[in-house]
This record gives structure tokens, C-alpha cells and sequence, in this order.
């Protein structure tokens, strides 16, 4: 079964730098294209970014465009944000996701919805 | 962006009733909608996609309608499980978006 698990949250100050990893346990994890969303303490979700399964293509929610960046390791199963200039507002559960549409052997299938999702880490930006 | 509504914000329905939840597209965006399931700290769970696919491994009492700018989530016959916050994401164009979630409450 396809496990997601995020690490590297945790207390940073605004202006600050983090990054986080989210690391599959899964076979097929350079086939998916893979997401980052998040949830502010009783908020609702709030897409962040996507990279392609190859890591070419890659997509911002305007409210981090410039601040943060998605990347990708396929050969180690690893996905990434890097989180610059931080700001009390990006404070939130950041949840990493699979994304439906996959490539197999030369073709490509669509999709756009998340499963899995890992459990999520914690983002808080306070001085 | 392209602004997803759910109504209500909020529901209390009691064990066994049919509850229907809305989402509203600030534009046309064919089928491109899921439906997750989210409950107190935990990740949220696939439901349905493509507007009216059910996941894999998912209960029948969930289904799914719409089409454009009009979608429905329908449970129809709520379980104690069921009590939870459900979200529609769209995922016709970037930056995808998520509505702004409905808590379903036991009466």
C-alpha cells in the first residue's frame, strides 16, 4: 500500500526559511504527478503547488508564487518544498498528495484528484 | 482562479437521513470535480471523481451528480462514520482550487 510521510515542519520565524520532504514508500511514485496542500489551524484546504512526474512542469497558487518551490528525487521517492521568506499566514498542516494522472510506459493517463495523502506537518511562522 | 461554493457551510442530519451537499463553480469546468472526506486531524479521503466516479473501496451510499458549474454530493443513508467536513476540488485548470468545506453534524 502507497504511504506518503511528510517530514521537516516545525517553529520558524517570519522572513525565515524551511523545507519540507514527503517520501513514498510506494513503487510507482516517479509515474504520479505529485501535489502540495494545506490547512491553516480550522481552516479549510488550500492548494499549494504541483511538480509533473518527471519534474519539468511545475505549478503555484499565487499566494506562494516566488516564495516557495516544489522538486522532486525520483530516485529516491522523495518530493519537496522549499519554503522561503515566510510569513504568519503560510502557518498551517502541510499535507503532501498524489496526483491520479501517471505516465506508464510511454502513456499517459489523466487526472487532477489526490490519493493518497500523507498525515500532514505542521508550519508555524512566529517570531 | 476559478472560486468553488459549498452549501451549507454547515449541516446536522441524524443516523439514516439523505443528506445532499452543493457545489457551486464560479465558471464551467465539465466534470472536473472530486469529493474528499475529511474528519478531526487526519488527512481528507478521495470520495468520488469526475464528478460522479466512485473511489475504489468507498460505501454506494455516496454518490455523486453535475456537470458545468453544478455538482452534488448525496449520502444516502447517513452512517455514524459519515459525521465529518466534505470538500469539492476542481481540477479543470491551475490553480486548482478547493470549496470552502461543509461540516456535517449528528442532530
Amino acid at each position: 500500500q502507497v504511504q506518503l510521510v511528510e517530514s521537516g515542519g516545525g517553529v520558524v520565524q517570519p522572513g525565515r526559511s524551511l523545507r519540507l520532504l514527503c517520501a513514498d514508500s510506494g513503487f510507482t511514485f516517479s509515474s504520479h504527478a505529485m501535489h502540495w496542500v494545506r490547512q491553516a489551524p480550522g481552516k479549510g484546504l488550500e492548494w499549494v503547488s504541483v511538480i509533473s512526474y518527471e519534474g519539468s512542469n511545475k505549478n503555484y497558487a499565487d499566494s506562494v508564487k516566488g516564495r516557495f518551490t516544489i522538486s522532486r528525487d525520483n530516485s529516491k521517492n522523495t518530493l519537496y518544498l522549499q519554503m522561503d521568506s515566510l510569513r504568519a499566514e503560510d502557518t498551517a498542516v502541510y499535507y503532501c498528495a498524489r496526483d491520479r494522472a501517471h505516465c506508464t510506459n510511454g502513456v499517459c493517463y489523466r487526472g487532477g484528484w489526490f490519493d493518497p495523502w500523507g498525515q500532514g506537518t505542521l508550519v508555524t511562522v512566529s517570531s | 482562479a476559478i472560486q468553488l461554493t459549498q452549501s451549507p457551510s454547515s449541516l446536522s442530519a441524524s443516523v439514516g437521513d439523505r443528506v445532499t451537499i452543493t457545489c457551486r463553480a464560479s465558471q464551467g469546468i465539465s466534470s472536473a470535480l472530486a469529493w474528499y472526506q475529511q474528519k478531526p486531524g487526519k488527512a481528507p479521503k478521495l470520495l468520488i471523481y469526475d464528478a460522479s466516479s466512485l473511489e475504489s473501496g468507498v460505501p454506494s451510499r455516496f454518490s455523486g451528480s453535475g456537470s458545468g458549474t453544478d455538482f452534488t454530493l448525496t449520502i444516502s443513508s447517513l452512517q455514524p462514520e459519515d459525521f465529518a467536513t466534505y470538500y469539492c476540488q476542481q481540477f479543470n485548470t491551475y490553480p486548482y482550487t478547493f470549496g470552502q468545506g461543509t461540516k456535517l453534524e449528528i442532530k
